[in-house]
């Protein structure tokens, strides 16, 4: 069974400052997803951006970006940038491509704050 | 169009009562899953369902949880006789096809007193 760890239970970061969140996962699998969620407090699970694993390059949105690394099985999320919006729960989530569509496993999520 | 609609967003029942969690998909999106968060962790897979068909059930506890999603109507998940340790947020998510992004719902947060 896949399992995603995220180390750090929560990281502050000055806004428009830059910080990377950290997530390792294990699998056998040589083709997966990687996810990072964005969970605010309404509780809604926002996608932030997506990584294809057969993809050597690193997945960008906006001021999101990721450091795929397929070796090390680690998929770290960075904000550019940080404003006072992006202060929320973030989560990694592995996503098989065979099995049941869809079906995710998420980390244990970082809690990020983003202060003045 | 509206997002995936859940209710109620709190539910309060005492121990050993029924709780019924409802979750309308995006229009067009008939795929279902609902995942379950436990304070201060991630979200956990339970179910998936298409219209009808429950396809996987592996994350569902084998006694007092089912679910469904009629041809008409919401998704259903039902907790029988809860107990407090199934005080949690219950998150539906929706897709219109197979493998396609997921969107889920703000859920609905059920406390068990």
């Amino acid at each position: 069974a896949q399992t995603v760890t995220q180390s750090q239970p929560e990281m502050s970061v000055q806004e428009a400052e830059t910080v990377t969140l950290s997530c390792t996962y294990d699998t056998s699998e040589s083709d997966y997803y990687l996810f990072w969620y964005k969970q605010p407090p309404s509780r809604q699970m926002i996608l932030v951006i997506r990584q294809e694993a057969y993809k050597q390059q690193n997945a960008t949105e906006n001021r999101f970006s990721v450091n795929f690394q397929k070796a090390a099985k680690s998929f770290s999320l960075k904000i550019s940038d940080s404003q006072l919006g992006d202060a929320a729960m973030y989560f990694c989530a592995y996503r098989s491509p065979t099995g049941t569509a869809s079906k995710l496993t998420f980390g244990t999520g970082t809690r990020l704050q983003v202060t003045l | 169009n509206a997002g995936v609609m859940q209710n109620p967003r709190h539910l309060v029942r005492r121990r050993g009562q029924e709780a019924r969690l409802r979750c309308s998909p995006m229009k067009g999106h008939s795929h279902v899953y609902w995942y379950r968060q436990l304070p201060e962790e991630g979200l956990k897979f339970m179910v998936y369902l298409q219209k009808e068909n429950i396809i996987d059930e592996s994350g569902m506890p084998k006694e007092r949880f089912s679910a469904e999603f009629p041809k008409e109507g919401p998704s259903i998940l039902r907790i029988q006789q809860v107990v407090r340790g199934d005080s949690a947020a219950y998150f539906c998510a929706s897709s219109p096809l197979l493998n396609e992004k997921l969107f889920f719902g703000s859920g609905t947060q059920l406390s068990v007193l």
